[in-house]
């Protein structure tokens, strides 16, 4: 079964200040997806990113930044010079492809809270 | 221009009663699907549908019935409410179902039973 862990439940930094959340994620397929999710006070779930299983290069958008590593099976995500906008829940979540049918698995969630 | 719209934004109710969940999305998906968020922010699937057949139903109570007029919509009708359905439930739609497309998310609706 597939699995996403993220380790980090809350995360406190202070505005212009660089964060990185982990993802470490189990699956048993070769092919599969990789996405993180933003989650703001207000509720609603914002994505962000998708990635590939067969594409390992590192993406930039912004101040957003993600590092994805097949041999450590993890998916971490950066902020640079994060802005108190940026506090929300972040998920990170894995998809199998199966064809037909795919489960999106999400991870429990890190809190960021960036403060002034 | 919302592109996935749920109603109501918050629901009410007391136990026992049967009440309904709307979702409607214009982005022309195919893949339309149920989850629910419980209060430790915790995110599951409950339900998934292709092209308005049923492909994934992830051992919820039968108390949970979705339906799909058509592409474009996915209801979900909840009969007998136990305190335990509080949460909230969002819809989300994707193209594809095989899990290669991101999944795009409503607004949520938070359920409250009392």
């Amino acid at each position: 079964a597939q699995k996403v862990t993220q380790a980090q439940t809350e995360i406190s930094v202070v505005e212009k200040e660089d964060v990185t959340l982990d993802c470490v994620y189990e699956t048993r397929d070769t092919t599969y997806y990789l996405f993180w999710y933003k989650q703001p006070p207000s509720g609603e779930l914002v994505f962000l990113i998708r990635r590939n299983s067969f594409d390992e290069q590192n993406e930039i958008s912004g101040r957003y930044s993600w590092n994805f590593q097949k041999s450590t099976s993890s998916f971490n995500f950066t902020i640079t010079a994060s802005q108190v906008v940026d506090s929300a829940v972040y998920f990170c979540a894995l998809s199998e492809f199966t064809g037909t049918a795919s489960k999106l698995t999400f991870g429990t969630g890190t809190r960021l809270q960036v403060t002034l | 221009d919302t592109a996935v719209s749920q109603t109501p934004k918050y629901l009410v109710t007391q136990m026992g009663n049967d009440k309904s969940i709307k979702c409607e999305q214009n982005l022309g998906h195919d893949t339309m699907y149920w989850y629910k968020q419980d209060s430790k922010k915790f995110l599951k699937i409950m339900f998934s549908y292709n092209n308005k057949e049923l492909i994934i139903n992830e051992t919820v109570p039968n108390r949970f019935s979705p339906k799909s007029p058509d592409k474009a919509h996915l209801n979900l009708h909840i009969n007998s409410l136990e305190l335990g359905d509080s949460a909230v439930y969002f819809c989300a739609s994707s193209q594809g179902g095989g899990g290669a497309h991101e999944q795009y998310f409503g607004p949520g609706t938070r359920l409250t039973v009392t």
